[in-house]
């Protein structure tokens, strides 16, 4: 099983531009998170969804969005890029029953 | 709101202990535990469901009191292997599993030497 894959691995982008982090995970969870890791922050809660149609806000939704039509795949779309997003993003899944979540590796992204 | 995690760093001789903290002012559900490395993905260490039980996990174990919304991760004759950041992830709702996505601490770094 590959677990939580997530694309482009790095990426640089100019001011206004836009992009869309791809998500795929492979071991049927309900739960898929989106996460940015700034240094010395924590990670701070982007977007989330618990089933196919269903997406939600999370801490800093602000400049992103995010689209969950099958169960394995949770994209997120940066549009108009600002040097604010900045960051190390990481996807995430999950069931319920306390196992946890399971991250991907993450893609660094740099708006310059 | 963002738990408050304490140390904020600690560095340690390989074969020591260290406690690490991880206090909320709301009302917890649950706590989850993660060890990230550098320049890798954050990984599920354990739970902690409301109920202020204890978990072990090799020699790492961790605690939950809800009564004052804390955990406390306990690391016992530390490896090198243990050296990364800790993270803690509070859950307020009843979901149980973080489903409606876990607010994490700012991380407890820690640096295992020989």
């Amino acid at each position: 099983n590959a677990g939580v894959t997530q694309t482009p691995k790095f990426r640089i982008l100019k001011i206004g531009q836009s992009m869309t982090l791809q998500c795929t995970q492979d071991m049927n969870h309900n739960y898929m998170y989106w996460y940015r890791q700034d240094p010395g922050m924590g990670l701070k809660l982007i977007y989330y969804s618990v089933g196919a149609g269903i997406t939600d806000k999370g801490e800093v939704p602000n400049g992103y969005n995010v689209s969950r039509s099958t169960t394995e795949d949770f994209p997120l779309r940066l549009e108009l890029a600002a040097p604010s997003q900045t960051s190390v993003y990481f996807c995430a899944s999950s069931f319920t029953g306390g196992i946890g979540y399971t991250f991907g590796s993450g893609t660094r992204l740099t708006v310059v | 709101q963002q738990p408050v995690q304490s140390p904020q760093a600690v560095i340690l001789r390989e074969g020591e202990d260290a406690v690490i903290n991880c206090s909320s002012s709301k009302a917890l559900y649950s706590v989850h535990w993660y060890r990230q490395k550098h320049g890798e993905a954050p990984v599920f260490l354990m739970i902690l469901l409301k109920g202020g039980e204890q978990k072990g996990h090799e020699k790492i174990s961790a605690s939950f009191n809800e009564k004052k919304q804390q955990s406390s991760l306990y690391l016992t004759a530390s490896q090198l292997s243990y050296s990364g950041t800790y993270f803690c992830g509070t859950e307020g709702s009843p979901s149980g599993g973080g489903a409606d996505g876990l607010t994490f601490g700012k991380g407890t770094h820690l640096i295992i030497q020989p």
